[in-house]
């Protein structure tokens, strides 16, 4: 089955700065690539995803990029904000048509703070 | 409807009693998924149905958890005989999708019941 790994576990930034979380992932036939945000206490949220036929993705302060080839993904966050403080997770699919019916397996997240 | 609504939030059960997780999906969407999160850990896939039907189940899902989504509407998690190890958050999400299309889209999370068993 699908195994994605993602890094770092932890990531500290001052306000401003830009952040960018690494995921890996093991089955080549995996194309839809969702990243989620999740505060504390409350549940996870569909931030950006991107689809294997597209190399990269923004929207406003997030973007991500995507190697098929290397079988990773990233995002990035520019000009990070006190709130944007919380976990990330990455997450890997295939479309329907396999076994999978879009089961998404997730990374074990990273914990993002950002200092004012 | 506003979203994927979960029942109960939080849980507290005795070891060796039952329970059971209630979910009601975007109406909307027909696939609802299971997942199981502990602390410090991304969800982790427990079931998943098309409709009202059970596609695909875990090797997590030991035979003392059960899930059924009658009518495809609401979906129901229980598990039986609960141990220390099924403390856990449980979530559940919907989508839209179909078996044959080949697009995926985006979950939807409920706010999930947290489960502990004392």
């Amino acid at each position: 089955g699908e195994n994605v790994e993602q890094h770092p576990s932890t990531l500290s930034v001052q306000e401003g700065d830009s952040a960018v979380i690494k995921c890996t992932y093991s089955d080549s036939a995996s194309n839809y690539f969702p990243w989620y945000k999740q505060e504390l206490g409350k549940r996870p949220q569909l931030i950006i995803d991107i689809r294997s036929n597209v190399g990269e993705k923004k929207d406003q302060r997030i973007a991500v990029t995507l190697n098929k080839t290397a079988k990773h993904f990233s995002l990035h966050i520019t000009e990070t904000q006190p709130e944007d403080s919380a976990v990330y997770f990455c997450a890997a699919s295939r479309d329907a048509g396999g076994t999978s019916y879009g089961k998404l397996t997730f990374g074990q997240g990273t914990i993002l703070t950002v200092h004012p | 409807d506003t979203g994927v609504s979960q029942d109960p939030r939080h849980k507290i059960t005795k070891r060796g009693q039952n329970v059971t997780f209630r979910c009601d999906p975007i109406s909307e969407h027909n696939r609802l998924y299971w997942y199981r999160q502990t602390l410090g850990q991304g969800p982790e896939f427990l079931t998943y149905f098309q409709n009202e039907a059970q596609l695909e189940k875990s090797r997590l899902l030991s035979d003392r958890f059960s899930a059924e989504r009658p009518k495809g509407s609401f979906s129901t998690l229980e598990i039986q005989r609960t141990e220390q190890g099924d403390s856990a958050m449980y979530l559940c999400a919907s989508s839209l999708g179909s078996v044959i299309a080949s697009a995926n889209y985006g979950y939807t999370f409920g706010s999930g019941t947290r489960l502990t068993v004392v």
